[in-house]
């Protein structure tokens, strides 16, 4: 499709287990956000690539906290030994340089 | 660095009334600024942007103005409806910043009808 893919839709799991997100950006799209979202909450920002320099990871939680991209394509943001608090939306976006974002409707994670 | 402050919410507002969500930036260059809006239960959409001073960007009877002399870019609606009811992020970004979006804490607005 035309628009920002992300998958799975939803993922519950159990605490203490891996889990992996991923995110399929529009074609050409050198920008790359993963972002989350609790309820009723804003945006917080997780990490941010762009184009082949090195990766912006300063909003990362912690260190169970990790994403890779490869070139302009695919993203996956991991999420090692979860905890009940990493519930939330986990929002994907895509850009040009400078341009407006494009969000994917996200994965709803829930920890049990 | 860069930042983005909205006004708090929720912001109630009776259908017709006329809408204002205060957005102030600090940014070190010249950024280009946007509105993105998130319905109830959808994801977030660009709703309107500016790139330079003076410029007015609209979108769905929504209004903006890129004021560089106070930094700011506030959202104007002249009458509301309930479809509007949403949260409403202001954002910015910059060169100086990487290009990397800078995004406000959003502002909740519930239109009664």
């Amino acid at each position: 499709g035309a628009g920002v893919s992300q998958s799975p839709s939803n993922k519950v799991t159990e605490k203490g287990k891996d889990v992996e997100l991923r995110c399929d950006p529009i074609s050409g799209h050198t920008a790359l956000y993963w972002y989350r979202q609790r309820l009723g909450q804003g945006l917080e920002f997780l990490i941010y690539f762009q184009g082949n320099s090195a990766p912006d990871k300063s909003g990362l939680p912690s260190d169970r906290f990790s994403a890779e991209r490869t070139g302009e394509s695919v993203s996956t943001l991991t999420i090692q030994r979860t905890q009940q608090e990493d519930s939330a939306v986990y929002l994907c976006a895509s850009s040009l340089m400078n341009q407006p974002q494009h969000f994917g409707d996200g994965t709803r994670l829930s920890i049990l | 660095g860069n930042s983005v402050t909205q006004m708090e919410g929720p912001v109630t507002l009776s259908e017709e009334a006329f809408l204002t969500i205060n957005c102030t930036y600090t940014a070190t260059g010249y950024p280009s600024l946007f509105w993105y809006v998130q319905y109830p239960g959808e994801g977030l959409q660009l709703l309107l942007k500016a790139t330079k001073a003076d410029d007015k960007g609209s979108n769905k009877g929504f209004e903006a103005t890129y004021r560089k002399e106070t930094t700011s870019f506030h959202l104007e609606k002249g009458s509301v409806q309930v479809s509007d009811s949403a949260v409403y992020f202001c954002a910015l970004s910059d060169r100086t910043g990487g290009f990397k979006t800078i995004f406000g804490a959003g502002t909740r607005l519930f239109v009664k009808a």
